[in-house]
């Protein structure tokens, strides 16, 4: 699976929108980007995943570029909640293959 | 049901004791895994099971001893531990291939 690059940390004001990047330049054709979050002591939380379009849902916004290189995801209105630390994996689809994570950005989001 | 279930939730043991983890799922998913999770590090893949065999194991030591008896259960045989294996253990289930859906993990002490 290919590696991930993130930031180690970003603050957020609540209610901003927090955009958090992720570079994944060695990305094979056929692997999928996936976030997920996790919450202190939780376990990690899916929030969204795609191949090479945008997608959205009722969490977040996954932007990929064209190249595929690198993906943003998005938090349109971040509140308190949404402390975490967000992990990108790129992941092989099909067969039960290894979800591998890196290690995240801690995102704070503040009042 | 989205749910996965862990248990115990907290577990303290010495290094002589046997012990086992347990998890649960009732989303027919086919595939699941074993994490393990040291404090602000990263979740570790140990093993992965698709359709109840073992496909992945990430050269985990054999004191640490995974079953899949069936579709919907996964069990970590824990036996002559040591303290630095005392962690944060989380389950997983997905469809093959899919979106992981994680427990909320058995935080283990090895004394």
């Amino acid at each position: 699976d290919a590696k991930t690059t993130q930031p180690p940390s970003m603050d957020c004001a609540e209610g901003r929108a927090a955009n958090l990047p992720c570079n994944h330049s060695t990305i094979s054709g056929n692997e999928y980007v996936y976030w997920y979050r996790q919450i202190h002591s939780q376990g990690p939380q899916y929030i969204i995943h795609g191949l090479k379009n945008n997608e959205t849902n009722e969490m977040a916004s996954l932007i990929i570029t064209e190249d595929r290189k690198s993906s943003t995801l998005i938090l349109p209105h971040a509140t308190l909640r949404d402390t975490a630390v967000y992990y990108c994996i790129v992941r092989a689809p099909g067969t039960a293959s290894k979800l591998t994570f890196g290690t995240g950005t801690r995102l704070q989001v503040t009042l | 049901d989205t749910e996965v279930t862990q248990t115990p939730k907290h577990l303290v043991m010495g290094m002589t004791n046997k012990k086992s983890l347990k998890c649960e799922q009732h989303m027919g998913h086919r595939a699941m895994y074993w994490y393990k999770q040291k404090a602000k590090k990263p979740p570790e893949l140990m093993f992965v099971y698709s359709y109840e065999k073992l496909s992945i194991n990430e050269s985990v030591p054999s004191r640490f001893s995974p079953e899949c008896p069936n579709s919907s259960l996964l069990n970590l045989h824990l036996h002559a531990l040591q303290p630095e294996d005392s962690a944060l253990y989380l389950c997983a289930s997905s469809q093959v291939g899919s979106e992981a859906f994680f427990g909320q993990g058995t935080r283990l002490t090895v004394v």
